[in-house]
């Protein structure tokens, strides 16, 4: 089966704390891709980060930074000192290497809410 | 540079009427797609393309068609509305990279989206 999970499916903190948003994935390949986008009020979907699953290390950007760990099969998003422009839905997706196609199977989606 | 222009951004329609969502892009890309996107669902792939004149089912194709006669363009049809394709259907594009490690399979780019509402 292929499968994203976020069972994270609304959080709210307030403004200048830490939070993660968690993803767990479920695939056979061992190729395979995993992606963060951002949905903000407006509506439109922003790309934040892609992974190949033959690289494990961790990426920083900014306030932003992501841990992948195939081990528990999971892509896991940590906001730093969280602001209230980062309210938004936010999505996982996984796609696979093998089918040359390059769907996306997309997580349910958390929604964050920054509060001032 | 548009990227992904979807059209309508907003349509109402009747159960029973058919209507055609244009997806266009300027970025010379080889896959496009559409997904459907439903309350605590995520986004869903509703038809996808890999190249111009083919065109394959996604995860909930039932009730739609797609063409993809030109490459800059893929278009979705509704051929008989029904209130449970009440949704935000949004399009994306993207392309392959190949190295030495195989094909790489880059970041789709979204459109924003077309609200679309059957009574």
């Amino acid at each position: 089966a292929q499968k994203v999970t976020q069972a994270q499916t609304e959080i709210s903190v307030v403004e200048k704390e830490d939070v993660t948003l968690d993803c767990v994935y479920e695939t056979r390949d061992t190729t395979y891709y995993l992606f963060w986008y951002k949905q903000p009020p407006s509506g439109e979907l922003v790309f934040l980060i892609r992974r190949n699953s033959f690289d494990e290390q961790n990426e920083i950007s900014g306030r932003y930074s992501w841990n992948f760990q195939k081990s528990t099969s999971s892509f896991n998003f940590t906001i730093t000192a969280s602001q209230v422009v980062d309210s938004a839905v936010y999505f996982c997706a996984l796609s696979h290497g093998s089918s040359n196609t390059g769907k996306l199977i997309f997580g349910q989606g958390t929604t964050l809410q920054v509060k001032p | 540079n548009a990227g992904v222009t979807q059209t309508p951004k907003f349509r109402v329609l009747k159960t029973g009427q058919s209507m055609t969502l244009l997806c266009a892009q300027d970025m010379n890309h080889e896959y496009m797609y559409w997904y459907r996107q439903d309350p605590g669902m995520g986004l869903r792939l509703i038809h996808y393309s890999v190249g111009e004149g083919t065109t394959a089912k996604g995860e909930v194709p039932d009730g739609y068609n797609v063409s993809r006669l030109k490459k800059q363009n893929f278009l979705l049809g509704l051929e008989s509305a029904a209130p449970s394709q009440t949704s935000v259907y949004f399009c994306a594009s993207t392309y392959t990279v190949t190295g030495t490690g195989g094909r790489s399979n880059q970041p789709q780019h979204f459109g924003d989206g077309t609200r679309l509402s059957i009574l």
